[in-house]
């Protein structure tokens, strides 16, 4: 799978917006970009995931650069609950039998109140 | 409630003495996989499998075995667990490669 690069953490304050960005200049054409997060002593949670178009549910929003070598994932109102590990991971859709998520160090994010 | 169902959810054995981790999925998903998550090392693949009766190895296989007997199952199994198995390990099931996964809670396994 290819690499994926994020900041090791970021911060924000509590009801503001967070927009997490991840670089992935190596992405192959058919690469999907999955976010995932891990909150403190739990298994990791699916957020988001796209292709190339702006992704959006109620957990999250997805925004993929044109040239898709980068892409950001915004929580629209941050709260204490989404402190956690964020994982941005591509994931070839046409890799054969093994759906592996290739995990990288994540970032993470630090919500003060 | 969609899910997957890890137990236990703590275990600390010693070594040599074989143990289980099961794993239980209620979403009909064919795709289960095993995960550890070691410090430093993040989460890496032991085992995966695509249906029932189809199992492969991930990226750290070694001193684990699995099975699929029935679709919803996918037990972890370590024959002879080594100091170097104490781990925090998780399964997923997934639909397929274009689809979120659901991972359990976790288990977390010292061997003394």
């Amino acid at each position: 799978d290819a690499k994926t690069t994020q900041p090791n953490s970021m911060e924000s304050n509590e009801e503001e917006p967070v927009h997490l960005p991840c670089n992935h200049s190596t992405i192959s054409g058919t690469d999907y970009i999955h976010w995932y997060r891990q909150l403190p002593s739990q298994g990791p949670e699916y957020v988001i995931h796209g292709l190339t178009s702006n992704v959006n549910n109620r957990m999250a929003s997805l925004a993929i650069a044109e040239d898709r070598k980068s892409s950001t994932l915004i929580l629209h109102r941050a709260t204490l609950r989404d402190a956690a590990v964020y994982y941005c991971i591509l994931r070839d859709r046409s890799g054969g039998s093994n759906y592996k998520l290739t995990f990288g160090k994540g970032t993470l994010l630090t919500v003060n109140p | 409630e969609a899910q997957v169902t890890q137990n236990p959810r703590y275990l600390i054995t010693v070594t040599g003495k074989k143990l289980t981790v099961t794993c239980s999925q209620n979403m009909n998903h064919e795709y289960m996989s095993w995960y550890r998550q070691d410090p430093g090392l993040g989460l890496r693949q032991i085992y995966y499998s695509m249906n029932v009766e189809v199992t492969d190895k991930g990226d750290v296989p070694e001193g684990y075995k699995v099975s699929r007997k029935e679709k919803r199952n996918f037990p972890l199994i370590l024959e002879s667990p080594s100091p170097n198995q104490t781990s925090l390990y998780f399964c997923a099931s997934a639909v397929g490669a274009n689809y979120g996964y659901t991972f359990g809670s976790g288990t977390r396994l010292t061997v003394v």
